[in-house]
């Protein structure tokens, strides 16, 4: 069966620092994979998709970007992060064009 | 474009009494439609999805929903809530006419409260 992780859990870090966090993927390959914020309080904010190895579209700019350097590994990243960059990252994957599974999250706090 | 309106924000119900969650979307093709639960802190898992199949999708932990067409709506049901369905749900819909790659329109969420 088909797998997603996701890590750290939970992640302090400072104004200014960066950020590296990471999904995989188990049990299928060339996955869709996709990179969600959700705000407190908020709904979810699609942040990149990526439908293949190298291969990134972004949907909002901002402060961070995203990698995918093997078929089910999604890296998202930041240079210097920000107090807005506060949240619940998600991410998920989908074996067709349907139902997506989502990993258990990344609670980050940026103090 | 698509879009998914979720006409509560909150839904406050006793336990072991209906639950009703709705959702209308906006499609300009024909949709795929789906509802995810979040707990705290967790992930949204999948409660069901309806993808052109039968309109009475039924799902886990004895929920289900119906589509109609005339009236573009996908209201999520269970007909006896228990403490466990304290969660946050998501109605979300996905067009493949229009985004092959399968991009989600999440509602913005229905907080349900069980009270005993």
């Amino acid at each position: 069966s088909q797998t997603i992780h996701q890590w750290p859990a939970t992640l302090v870090q400072p104004v200014g620092s960066p950020l590296s966090l990471e999904c995989t993927v188990e049990g299928t390959s060339n996955p869709n994979l996709y990179w969600y914020r959700q705000a407190a309080g908020r709904g979810l904010q699609l942040l990149f998709y990526s439908v293949g190895i190298g291969q990134i579209s972004s949907e909002v700019p901002q402060n961070l970007s995203a990698s995918r350097p093997q078929d089910r590994q999604f890296i998202l990243s930041s240079k210097k992060l920000l107090l807005s960059d506060s949240g619940f990252y998600l991410c998920a994957w989908t074996p067709s064009s349907y139902e997506q599974y989502f990993g258990p999250g990344t609670r980050l706090t940026v103090t | 474009a698509q879009s998914v309106t979720q006409l509560d924000s909150h839904v406050s119900v006793s336990e072991g009494t209906p639950v009703l969650l709705r959702c209308n979307y906006s499609s300009s093709y024909s949709p795929s439609l789906f509802w995810y639960v979040q707990h705290p802190n967790k992930g949204l898992q999948l409660l069901l999805k309806y993808t052109s199949a039968a309109t009475l999708v039924k799902g886990i932990n004895g929920f289900e929903a119906e589509f109609k067409k005339s009236e573009t709506s996908f209201h999520l049901t269970k007909p006896s809530a228990h403490m466990s369905d304290a969660a946050e749900y998501f109605c979300v819909v996905s067009d493949l006419a229009t985004d092959s790659w399968g991009k989600f329109q999440f509602g913005a969420g229905t907080q349900v409260v069980v009270t005993p």
